[in-house]
């Protein structure tokens, strides 16, 4: 029954590793998104998907590569993974992309550690 | 530069008084903006959407407004029970991202 479902839900890895979190929606929407909420409990979009086709990227390094197989899945793979890259991380969903103001629904978040 | 406030001081409120939360943003023009209340170890839970051509909102015991002069919002909570203890974020719609405050811990005391 869970509407937004990510894994693994802690993830705790060494330096240089590569490393993989996994999205899925079961809502039937067409957007879904990626967060980070570092240590100060800062949440900011990192990207978003519409119909598995990339429509926002901020300034992310291109260790990051977001990946939607199917617009019920958004997967984020993590190359070279840094100190810095410790945070949780956010799946969220929506019915429709952008300005059409539409809630959005968030998973239970991915905590990733890099030591 | 853009900036969104939210009080980083926890609000402390005995049960059954009024909670008030304070958004206020600075160089954004968003036509909405949303409040999220998160509990620790999980993620933001949606609960009101307000429009910049509305001035309040209402869903049960919360009550939003929006001030586009004062480029602020105000989240209520009436009768607030311990329940309600927890960290409330806004979010504001800027091209098309939802832009979040970094949130106020609300702790109601019975």
């Amino acid at each position: 029954d869970t509407a937004v479902s990510q894994t693994p839900k802690y993830l705790v890895t060494q330096m240089g590793n590569d490393k993989s979190i996994k999205c899925e929606q079961n809502l039937g929407h067409d957007t879904m998104y990626w967060y980070k909420q570092d240590s100060k409990k800062f949440l900011k979009i990192m990207f978003s998907y519409n119909n598995k086709e990339l429509i926002i990227n901020e300034t992310v390094p291109n260790r990051f590569s977001p990946k939607s197989p199917d617009k019920a899945h958004l997967n984020l793979h993590i190359n070279s993974l840094e100190l810095g890259d410790s945070a949780v991380y956010f799946c969220a969903s929506s019915l429709l992309a952008g300005a059409n103001n539409n809630e959005q629904f968030f998973g239970p978040g991915t905590r990733l550690t890099v030591l | 530069s853009q900036k969104i406030e939210q009080n980083s001081e926890a609000l402390n409120i005995q049960e059954g008084k009024t909670a008030t939360l304070t958004c206020n943003y600075t160089n954004y023009s968003p036509a909405y903006l949303q409040w999220y209340r998160q509990d620790p170890g999980r993620g933001p839970v949606f609960l009101l959407l307000i429009r910049e051509n509305e001035k309040e909102k209402r869903k049960e015991r919360l009550k939003v407004t929006f001030d586009t002069t004062l480029k602020q919002s105000l989240f209520h909570i009436t009768a607030s029970q311990p329940a309600d203890s927890a960290t409330y974020l806004c979010a504001l719609e800027n091209t098309d991202k939802l832009i979040f405050g970094t949130g106020t811990r609300l702790q109601v005391f019975p």
